[in-house]
């Protein structure tokens, strides 16, 4: 398996606190991603990155901001929690693009916004 | 912006019979790539199978493989001798060429019967 963990696996938050997901990784791999599953939507791109510093938005953004300082840390944060940002988290790497290389996935999260 | 669309939400097939998962897309792009993953209960997303589009040759592995119809922007997954653990959600995907993100489906549950 891919050397790539999330934390926590489980969280549940009040409306309008902050929080904070961590996908650490171990492969050195350049691209980092997060993904969110919801019913009936498949999984959606939040932001991702292309190297340390460097990130850029996907399809749901609004709401999340990312942080990349080191290569193998990736922080999603939710700046103030919404009950529409009740989700299944996914962080996702890959050498290259993914397109071009295989992308492995994390065991996700599971944010519960009460 | 290209997408990916499943129109078959659940399925279900007995023990060791042969089902087929529908996928049509939409792209301007010549070349791409398409994807299948599989989404145990576990929640751990597993490729399945990879297509390069400027390949004519359908992928296989194993007991899975794609028709893949260019013309036609289909993109479908056949299980052959299906297994109880083939039980899953299964997403298709897209990527274009040097393209980092990938485009997922919504999904289609199946569900093979003992």
């Amino acid at each position: 398996d891919a050397g790539i963990t999330q934390s926590p696996r489980h969280k549940v938050t009040e409306t309008g606190t902050p929080v904070t997901l961590r996908c650490h990784q171990t492969e050195n791999h350049r691209y980092m991603y997060w993904y969110r599953q919801d019913p009936g939507h498949g999984l959606r791109l939040i932001h991702y990155s292309y190297g340390v510093k460097d990130t850029d938005k996907g399809e749901v953004s609004d709401g999340y901001s990312v942080s990349r300082s080191k290569t193998e840390d990736f922080l999603l944060t939710l700046e103030s929690a919404t009950s529409s940002q009740t989700s299944v988290y996914f962080c996702a790497i890959s050498e290259a693009g993914q397109g071009d290389t295989e992308a492995f996935f994390g065991q996700g999260t599971r944010l519960t916004v009460v | 912006a290209q997408t990916v669309t499943q129109s078959q939400p659940e399925m279900s097939v007995q023990e060791a019979e042969t089902v087929t998962l529908s996928c049509t897309y939409d792209t301007s792009e010549n070349n791409y790539y398409l994807f299948w993953y599989k989404q145990p209960p576990s929640r751990q997303m597993i490729l399945v199978i990879r297509q390069e589009a400027y390949k004519q040759q359908n992928a296989t592995e194993n007991r899975f493989s794609v028709n893949f119809q260019k013309a036609a922007k289909s993109f479908s997954l056949k299980i052959s001798d299906s297994q109880l653990g083939d039980t899953a959600m299964y997403f298709c995907a897209f990527a274009n060429f040097g393209n980092e993100k990938l485009t997922f489906g919504t999904g289609t549950r199946l569900t093979i019967i003992p």
